[in-house]
């Protein structure tokens, strides 16, 4: 399996522009993660769906994120308008939730820059 | 609610010293523990995991992890370091009482190797 698929891997934009974050889960996997990595805050979960569902979205800052799964191999995360703040790395992680084996297994990340 | 506590955000060896990073854990449900590597521009890769059964976890590339419900803590160890070890380190736990593959993470260790 190629693991968990995200794109960009860098993305430089200017506040205010809408930013789109791509994630392709590993195959068979049930439950989809958004992590947020910052010097300040270090890694924080964004958002957590299981079965296409969102379970917890309780670490999505504000109204200008949002993200959707609308199937089992595809998930986005959007940032709109951005701001500067909003410069980080975004991180999308996959696990089969199977109660005591599971294990998240993370994407390489995209690097954010809202100038 | 679960936490973690990641004693020491830099660590410094020689190369074939022992390796030792803290994290201590606070849960009131046994917890589900996780350690993570990360590498310079790279995802999150997953060293070992602690999940009810033997307190003393092997992972890969020859670390391992005790767990000690006595002293709350999950400490990563491994014997002789190597350049290839310096990374940054992250302790996680899995909050709740079931293992859903979402992660609350530690602020990181940021392991340095000297030659």
């Amino acid at each position: 399996d190629a693991g968990v698929i995200q794109s960009p891997r860098h993305e430089v934009t200017e506040m205010g522009q809408e930013v789109t974050l791509r994630c392709k889960p590993i195959s068979g996997h049930n439950s989809l993660f958004w992590y947020r990595q910052t010097m300040m805050r270090g890694l924080e979960l964004l958002i957590y769906f299981n079965n296409n569902v969102p379970i917890d979205d309780s670490g999505m800052p504000e109204d200008r994120f949002s993200a959707k799964m609308p199937n089992a191999s595809f998930s986005t995360l959007k940032i709109q308008p951005s701001e500067p703040r909003d410069s980080a790395v975004y991180f999308c992680a996959s696990s089969f939730t199977n109660r005591k084996n599971t294990e998240a297994f993370f994407g390489q990340g995209t690097r954010l820059t809202v100038v | 609610a679960q936490s973690v506590t990641q004693l020491g955000s830099h660590v410094s060896v020689s190369e074939g010293a022992l390796v030792l990073l803290r994290c201590n854990y606070s849960s009131s449900v046994p917890p589900y523990l996780f350690w993570y590597v990360q590498y310079p521009n790279q995802g999150l890769q997953l060293l070992l995991k602690y999940t009810s059964a033997a307190t003393l976890v092997k992972g890969i590339n020859g670390f391992e992890a005790e767990f000690k419900k006595s002293e709350t803590s999950f400490h990563l160890t491994k014997p002789s370091a190597h350049m290839s070890d310096a990374a940054e380190y992250f302790c996680a736990v899995s909050p709740g009482s079931s293992n859903t593959g979402k992660l609350i993470f530690g602020q990181g260790t940021t392991l340095q190797v000297k030659p």
